[in-house]
């Protein structure tokens, strides 16, 4: 079946550093990886999407790759903000059917001043 | 306008009562899904419906049992709620698209404290 593997948190980082969280998945077929961000107290927000090998999705300075070679689809900031603070979660949704979304952990982020 | 909306927001009750949720989208989409968020963040699909018929119904006791009257509206019912069943419930919707499905819309979620 499919399944998302993502880096356990908490982490930690200082304002204006770089972010990165690992994603790895398994699924057959072609999936859609995402990238969904829960703020605290808040419900989950698509933060970003791509739908085919080597597209690379991004929004307000996050970028993820879908690299269908290593199965990997990694979130990317270059400098982060206090306001980036939340819990990011990778997820696919396999093609075809009726297909659920499928979560990986959740890894949650902390900027510090 | 709010694309998928849950009430209530919060609920807190007695151990063995019934409860319900609501959740209403309109957004067109044809899918709905109730998800569970235990105390670690994590995500786990309880249900799918699509255009009314049950999809995916992953292992949940038969205490939960979803109703969706038309395509826009999935409820979620509770009997004889347990402490266990603490956690915040998320509603979402989705359009099938065949081969390219779409991203699922959450609400704001349900968070059940039950005492």
């Amino acid at each position: 079946g499919n399944s998302v593997t993502q880096m356990e948190g908490p982490v930690t980082l200082s304002e204006e550093a770089f972010l990165t969280i690992n994603c790895t998945y398994t699924a057959t077929g072609y999936p859609s990886l995402f990238w969904y961000v829960q703020y605290p107290g808040e419900g989950l927000q698509l933060l970003l999407k791509a739908t085919k090998a080597d597209d690379k999705g991004s929004n307000k300075g996050f970028e993820a790759t879908y690299r269908k070679e290593t199965t990997s689809f990694h979130l990317e900031k270059g400098s982060v903000q206090v306001s980036d603070s939340a819990v990011y979660f990778c997820a696919l949704r396999n093609s075809g059917g009726y297909q659920k979304v499928t979560f990986g952990i959740g890894t949650k982020l902390q900027v510090i001043p | 306008d709010t694309a998928v909306s849950q009430t209530p927001k919060y609920l807190v009750t007695q151990m063995g009562n019934d409860k319900s949720i609501k959740c209403e989208q309109n957004l067109g989409h044809d899918t709905m899904y109730w998800y569970k968020q235990d105390s670690k963040k994590f995500l786990k699909i309880m249900f799918s419906y699509n255009n009314k018929e049950l999809i995916i119904n992953e292992t949940v006791p038969n205490r939960f049992s979803p109703k969706s009257p038309d395509k826009a509206h999935l409820n979620l019912h509770i009997n004889s709620l347990e402490l266990g069943d603490s956690a915040v419930y998320f509603c979402a919707s989705s359009q099938n698209a065949g081969r390219m499905n779409t991203e699922a819309f959450f609400g704001q979620g349900t968070r059940l404290t039950v005492v």
